[in-house]
């Protein structure tokens, strides 16, 4: 069965800092993967997606992430905090034969000033 | 920008009652979703549902819970008896044909 791992349930970081939000999947084939990001009070937005085209996905807010299939990887990267950034932050996957998300556990982001 | 809204925000219910949480899905989108996110857990897929049918189910959507789009624009999922177990953030979510899911912002649900 699939399934994602998000290692860190919070991470902290400083503004200005480079943010990284560690995701490994576990799929017989490369499966979807998502990053989604939850602001408190809020439903789950769509930050960035990889569908087997390029292997590093670009999203919103200035977030990008990379398909490793080597190291079954899809960590989420931002160069430089924004205070705005604190959020939840969750990863899923889905088979190809399915829209069905498969969650991580989520990582809460902490900006600093 | 269109937006997935729910109903209520928080609902408080007795073991053994009945609920109803209720979705508004993207007015042109075609598939929905019932998601379910217990106090510090992973979030859960329950059903799936296009064209007035259930696609996709999991292990916890047993005969406790039904989903209906009733009309044109809602989407509701049904508690019969409900559980303290089923307690829980109740997340709503709608796609179009391009796949991606929109969701809401949710409804808290606690049984007592």
């Amino acid at each position: 069965a699939q399934s994602v791992t998000q290692l860190g349930s919070h991470v902290s970081v400083s503004e200005g800092a480079l943010v990284l939000l560690r995701c490994n999947y576990s799929s017989s084939v490369p499966p979807y993967l998502f990053w989604y990001v939850q602001y408190p009070n809020q439903g789950l937005q769509l930050l960035l997606k990889y569908t087997s085209a390029a292997t590093l996905v670009k999203g919103i807010n200035g977030f990008e992430a990379e398909f490793k299939k080597s190291e079954t990887s899809f960590h989420l990267t931002k160069p430089s905090a924004h205070m705005s950034d604190a959020a939840e932050y969750f990863c899923a996957v889905s088979e190809r034969n399915t829209d069905k998300l498969i969650f991580g556990t989520g990582t809460r982001l902490q900006v600093f000033p | 920008e269109p937006e997935v809204t729910q109903t209520p925000s928080h609902q408080v219910t007795q073991m053994g009652q009945e609920v109803i949480l209720r979705c508004v899905p993207i007015s042109n989108h075609l598939y929905f979703y019932w998601y379910r996110q217990i106090l510090g857990q992973k979030v859960e897929f329950l059903v799936s549902f296009y064209n007035n049918e259930i696609s996709e189910k999991s292990e916890i959507f047993d005969d406790q819970f039904s989903v209906e789009r009733p009309d044109g624009s809602n989407f509701t999922l049904k508690i019969r008896s409900t559980k303290l177990e089923d307690s829980a953030m109740y997340f709503c979510a709608s796609s179009g044909t391009g796949g991606d899911q929109y969701f809401g912002p949710g409804t808290r649900l606690t049984v007592t």
